[in-house]
């Protein structure tokens, strides 16, 4: 088992809906969550960074963290064409140098 | 304004050479890292280093090899040893322990086989 997951998608969706993109971990050391964006053939861009559980929000775009269900979330809201990408999640543990491990990608698409 | 560069964009290598993949930093970051992206894969730490003149291996860093001489800069080469090499290459860095601050991505080089 993978130590986190991440649905590949494709996910498409309309213009304006409401995009709810997912990730799974198994390791409960995590404390830090980071949500990219990656548009094709570019480097990831970061959107979001959360420290432990809870929401965060910035624009469109809100990140939530449960780690009682090791499940976190981004949502993005009034969706545009330009959000189509592929959104990496991302988490490390705490203290030290530690490794930070990459979902492989949910691809989202957002039809005009 | 600052950011990581990463050349050249496109990179084709023939059997038995070895090729150097450029990454350079004006973030002042203390830590870089190098990852391989293949399709249907997360990203894959190949070498990070955290301090100018020292490195140390990731989770598959076997057929590659890195330097930090300078702070800006970490160049890794990809020697004749990776039998595999095909992959998009991305270049990070980050201030380093214990910070915990995220990292940030070059736009990649795509290295192709001949």
């Amino acid at each position: 088992q993978k130590e986190v997951e991440q649905d590949p998608g494709p996910l498409s969706v309309p213009e304006g809906a409401i995009v709810s993109l997912n990730c799974t971990y198994s390791n409960s050391a995590f404390q830090y969550f980071m949500w990219y964006r990656q548009y094709s053939r570019k480097g990831p861009e970061l959107l979001m960074y959360t420290y432990s559980s809870g929401n965060k929000e910035d624009g469109r775009f809100t990140a939530q963290v449960d780690k009682s269900s090791k499940y976190i979330s981004l949502f993005i809201r009034d969706s545009q064409p330009s959000d189509s990408a592929t959104y990496l999640c991302a988490m490390s543990a705490e203290g030290g140098y530690q490794k930070v491990t990459f979902g492989t990608g949910t691809k989202l698409q957002v039809i005009p | 304004d600052g950011g990581i560069t990463q050349s050249p964009k496109y990179l084709f290598r023939k059997e038995g050479q070895n090729v150097t993949l450029s990454c350079e930093q004006n973030l002042n970051h203390d830590a870089m890292y190098w990852y391989r992206q293949d399709p249907g894969q997360g990203l894959r730490l190949i070498y990070y280093s955290q301090i100018v003149n020292d490195f140390q291996k990731g989770d598959i860093a076997e057929g590659y090899s890195v330097s930090r001489e300078k702070k800006e800069s970490f160049p890794l080469t990809v020697t004749s040893a990776q039998k595999n090499p095909t992959a998009f290459y991305l270049c990070a860095s980050d201030r380093g322990r214990p910070s915990n601050q995220p990292q940030h991505f070059g736009d990649g080089t795509r290295l192709s086989i001949l």
